[in-house]
């Protein structure tokens, strides 16, 4: 089983759509928990950190179970630059850094 | 200011060779990481330097060794390439001593015929 399991999609959506991606890690050392956005061929983005009070920025709203060790992503009124691919992440520290990708979620939004 | 720099950016090798990839990081950050993203998956942890030092490595043969340099640079070499190396290496800096986020270069894409 990989540490960080996410449904790979795609999600094909129009736009104004509002679209919800989950994932769930199995390490529950896992200390810091992240949103990263990858365009096809790019690096990827840091898009939000994740908190267990739940945050937003925007149009994203991001929250974190730490209970049941599951993370989530609501996109809404989806905009054609949305799409990518969405990759959840954990992090775990304790004398190094080291992230954690789930393989990622494609989101592909159409006219 | 410049961002995390990665060269070359492409590069086409054969079975057997081995290579060298290069990172410079965000400037006054002193840590770098290297990931190798395989085609449909999340990039993997392959190594983390800091202060010049390992502090962590992934799980990947011996093949595969780093280096960080006295300017925070870094080398990620590769040995005796094999077909299941072709894949996007990523380097990422951070400032540890702030835990800000890591910030990725644009990648080296790696093909092995």
């Amino acid at each position: 089983r990989k540490e960080v399991e996410q449904d790979p999609g795609p999600f094909n959506v129009p736009e104004g759509a509002t679209v919800a991606f989950n994932c769930t890690y199995s390490n529950s050392a896992s200390q810091s928990f992240f949103w990263y956005r990858q365009d096809c061929r790019k690096e990827p983005k840091l898009l939000m950190s994740v908190y267990s009070s739940g945050n937003e920025d925007g149009r994203f709203t991001a929250q974190l179970n730490r209970a049941s060790q599951y993370i989530s992503l609501l996109i809404r009124d989806s905009k054609l630059s949305d799409s990518a691919t969405y990759l959840c992440v954990v992090k775990r520290t304790g004398g190094y850094n080291k992230l954690i990708f789930g393989a990622g979620t494609r989101l592909a939004v159409h006219p | 200011d410049a961002g995390v720099t990665q060269s070359p950016t492409h590069l086409i090798k054969t079975r057997g060779q081995h290579v060298t990839l290069r990172c410079s990081p965000i400037s006054g950050h002193k840590s770098v990481s290297w990931y190798q993203q395989v085609l449909g998956q999340g990039p993997q942890f392959i190594f983390q330097y800091y202060e010049k030092e390992e502090r962590g490595r992934g799980n990947f043969p011996d093949r595969f060794s780093a280096r960080q340099f006295p300017n925070y640079s870094s080398e990620l070499n590769v040995n005796a390439l094999l077909l299941g190396d072709s894949a996007l290496y990523l380097c990422a800096s951070s400032d540890m001593n702030r835990g800000t986020e890591a910030f990725f270069g644009q990648g080296t894409r790696l093909t092995v015929v």
